[in-house]
């Protein structure tokens, strides 16, 4: 079975620009989260999408924001970029019966450079 | 604010022996950990789960949950230079009556070592 996959693998952008990332999860699986990844942070938590529906969202600004297709596909979206969204960032799926554990299975992430 | 503490290392270990990686965390309702493996340029990998005080075998990974203390731990036996890597520890409080949740929440991982 396939993995996570995630579009673009990498990515540069300018200050004030706006981007958006692809998702598509493991097949079978309909919940999707979203993580930022940075040397500083760490990893964390920026929502969480089931049967299209934002289930929870992080601490982040509304500057992100996210949705899912009914064929379970995700994209965020970032707005008006800044210097620190510079980040790997990462996409995840749960089995079936496992979504409320938060057992997730990562796709390779798309490297985002904000200049 | 949940915290996941974890030695950030490096943890030297030789080739062959055990090693043994900790994570403490702040909330007493958490109800789901994971070990995940990340290797440097790469996104992370789960190897372990556990929900339930004890221990839980996969393999050469040993899983261990100490509610009680709010620790969890990950050994590795028969340490081999591919396990190398970062490994972060991650915790959940569940699904929480009336649906929320906050996804997984990372420690900032310790860097392993195996010395051939």
């Amino acid at each position: 079975k396939a993995g996570v996959t995630q579009t673009p693998r990498y990515l540069i952008k300018t200050r004030g620009q706006q981007v958006t990332l692809s998702c598509s999860p493991i097949s079978g699986h309909r919940s999707v989260s979203w993580y930022q990844q940075t040397p500083g942070q760490g990893l964390q938590f920026l929502f969480e999408y089931f049967s299209e529906t934002q289930r929870n969202k992080g601490n982040f600004p509304g500057r992100f924001s996210g949705r899912q297709f009914s064929n379970s596909r995700s994209e965020m979206n970032v707005s008006t970029l800044e210097l620190g969204d510079s980040a790997l960032y990462l996409c995840a799926s749960s089995p079936p019966g496992r979504e409320d554990y938060y057992e997730q299975y990562f796709g390779p992430g798309t490297r985002l450079t904000v200049t | 604010q949940k915290e996941v503490e974890q030695n950030s290392g490096p943890l030297s270990v030789p080739e062959g022996a055990i090693a043994s990686l900790n994570c403490t965390y702040s909330d007493r309702v958490s109800q789901s950990f994971f070990w995940y493996r990340q290797y440097s340029g790469k996104s992370p990998e789960l190897i372990m789960s556990i929900y339930s005080n004890g221990d839980k075998e996969d393999g050469r990974f040993t899983a261990q949950l100490n509610k009680a203390s709010q620790y969890v731990s990950l050994l590795i036996r028969d340490s081999q230079p591919s396990d190398s890597a970062t490994y972060l520890c991650a915790v959940n409080v569940g699904r929480l009556p009336g649906g929320g949740a906050d996804g997984l929440t990372f420690g900032k991982g310790t860097h392993l070592i195996i010395q051939p």
